[in-house]
C-alpha cells in the first residue's frame, strides 16, 4: 500500500532562516506531488506541483522552492523565511487519472 | 473562473444528521470530492463521485449532486463527536494540468454530547 511522509513534525525558525521540508512517498511510481499551504484562515492554497522528476510548477510566486530529486521525493526550500511563512505544509500524491489526492500528516512551521 | 464555495461552520448534536453543502463554478468537472481534517492533521479522502452520478453512498455517509445547480453535498447520519472535523469539497475540472484539485474553504463541523 501507499504511503506519505513527511519531515519534520513540527518547525520553529526564526526570521532570515533557511528552510527544507521533506516529504517522500511510497508504493507508488511516477506520482504527481504536490505542496500546499494552509494558513490560519484554513484554506489551502496550492504552492507547488510536480509530475515527474525535474518538473516542477509554481502556482503562486514567493519565497519558497520546490525541487523533486527523486521519483517520489519532493523537497520545499527556502534561502530566508519570512514571517508570513508560518503555516501548515501540507504535502500530496497523486496519479492524475482519477485527480484523486493523498495527503501526508503535514509540517507546523513557525516563523519568529 | 473557478472556485469552490462552502460555509464555514456548521453545530449539530451527536445522534442527529449532519448536512455540508458545497457549491462549485466549474461544471467540466469530472469528479468531487470530501476530504475530512482532523485538528493538526493532513486531510483524509472520504468519498468522491463521478460527475455521471446524482448519489453515492458509503456506510453513513451520502453524497448528493446537482450538476444542474452545480451544488455536492455531504450528509453525515447518526453523527459522533468522533466527526468533529473540517471536511473539504474539491472539484478536478476537465481541462486539469497536472492532476490538480481546486478546494473550498472547508466547513468546521461541531458536535455537541
Amino acid at each position: 500500500s501507499q504511503t506519505i511522509h513527511q519531515w519534520p513534525a513540527t518547525l520553529v525558525q526564526p526570521v532570515g532562516s533557511p528552510l527544507s521540508l521533506e516529504c517522500t512517498v511510497e508504493g507508488t511510481s511516477n506520482p504527481n506531488l504536490y505542496w500546499y499551504r494552509q494558513a490560519a484562515g484554513r484554506g489551502l492554497q496550492l504552492l507547488f506541483y510536480s509530475v515527474g522528476i525535474g518538473q516542477i510548477s509554481s502556482e503562486v510566486p514567493q519565497n519558497l522552492s520546490a525541487s523533486r530529486p527523486q521519483d517520489r521525493q519532493f523537497i520545499l526550500s527556502s534561502k530566508k523565511l519570512l514571517l508570513s511563512d508560518s503555516g501548515f505544509y501540507l504535502c500530496a500524491w497523486g496519479t492524475g487519472g482519477l485527480d484523486t489526492q493523498y495527503f501526508g500528516p503535514g509540517t507546523r512551521l513557525t516563523v519568529l | 473562473g473557478e472556485d469552490v464555495e462552502q460555509s464555514l461552520f456548521l453545530s449539530v448534536r451527536e445522534g442527529d444528521s449532519s448536512v455540508i453543502n458545497c457549491t462549485y463554478t466549474d461544471s467540466s468537472s469530472t469528479y468531487l470530492y470530501w476530504y475530512k481534517q482532523e485538528p493538526g492533521a493532513g486531510l483524509q479522502l472520504l468519498t468522491y463521485i463521478f460527475s455521471n452520478m446524482d448519489m453515492k453512498q458509503d456506510q453513513r455517509l451520502t453524497v448528493l449532486l446537482n450538476k444542474k445547480d452545480k451544488h455536492l453535498s455531504l450528509r453525515i447520519a447518526d453523527t459522533q463527536t468522533g466527526d468533529s472535523a473540517i471536511y473539504f469539497c474539491a472539484e478536478s475540472p476537465l481541462d486539469n494540468q497536472g492532476g490538480k484539485l481546486i478546494f473550498g474553504q472547508g466547513t468546521e463541523l461541531s458536535v455537541k454530547p
